[in-house]
């Protein structure tokens, strides 16, 4: 069936770097869009980022912008998303998400923690 | 950049009673892209309604999406005790592309 599995969440200190992935199963991954959404603890969805089948455009959240780094290796069905000069206020469960328009399958989520 | 605006923050009902849950847009948005979700505690987020109208696959009937323009609205006809969740809408942009998500309406047991 369709699954999309996020790995690679942790703890780290503020300015430092973390490099989520995401595997997909069960569908043709090369020709979906990918999203990265986040949800800080007891928060709302915040979008991240987004990046087009092919890796041809991405787009980040001005929240995010120059700091994260989405791409995709459509050949091994896995999605990236590298964060550099974390900040306490990127605590959040980060989810994956296939589509464009609107996020149709999602993943679990993991959890990144920025903290000293 | 497009501003959504939940309402109400927390609904109290019974389950049974009909759930009317609104989106507003601050500008025009695109029924097209326009989007439901639900999420329950500790799990991801679930597609319910797309293009405003759309039910996604696998959704009960008695979820529906209406709206145009700048006011949205998800209905849930007769609340079953697995659809007390939070509520998220969710709109793209195009220009430049980014998604827009709503503040969420948490549908509680009265």
């Amino acid at each position: 069936q369709v699954q999309l599995v996020e790995s690679g969440g942790g703890v780290v200190q503020p300015g430092g770097s973390l490099r989520l992935s995401c595997a997909a199963s069960g569908f043709t991954f090369s020709s979906y869009g990918m999203h990265w959404v986040r949800q800080a603890p007891g928060k709302g969805l915040e979008w991240v980022a987004f990046i087009r089948y092919d890796g041809s455009n991405k787009y980040y959240a001005d929240s995010v912008k120059g700091r994260f780094t989405i791409s995709r290796d459509n050949s091994k069905n896995t999605l990236y998303l590298q964060m550099n000069s974390l900040r306490a206020e990127d605590t959040a469960v980060y989810y994956c998400a296939e589509g464009t328009y609107y996020m149709d399958v999602w993943g679990k989520g993991t959890t990144v923690t920025v903290s000293s | 950049e497009i501003v959504l605006t939940q309402s109400p923050g927390t609904l109290s009902l019974s389950p049974g009673e009909r759930a009317t849950l609104s989106c507003r847009a601050s500008q025009s948005v695109s029924s097209s892209y326009l989007a439901w979700y639900q999420q329950k505690p500790g799990q991801a987020p679930r597609l319910l309604i797309y293009g405003a109208s759309s039910r996604a696959t696998g959704i009960p009937d008695r979820f529906s999406g209406s709206g145009s323009g700048t006011d949205f609205t998800l209905t849930i006809s007769r609340l079953e005790p697995e659809d007390f969740a939070v509520y998220y809408c969710q709109q793209y942009g195009s220009s430049p592309p980014r998604l827009t998500f709503g503040g969420g309406t948490k549908v509680e047991i009265k």
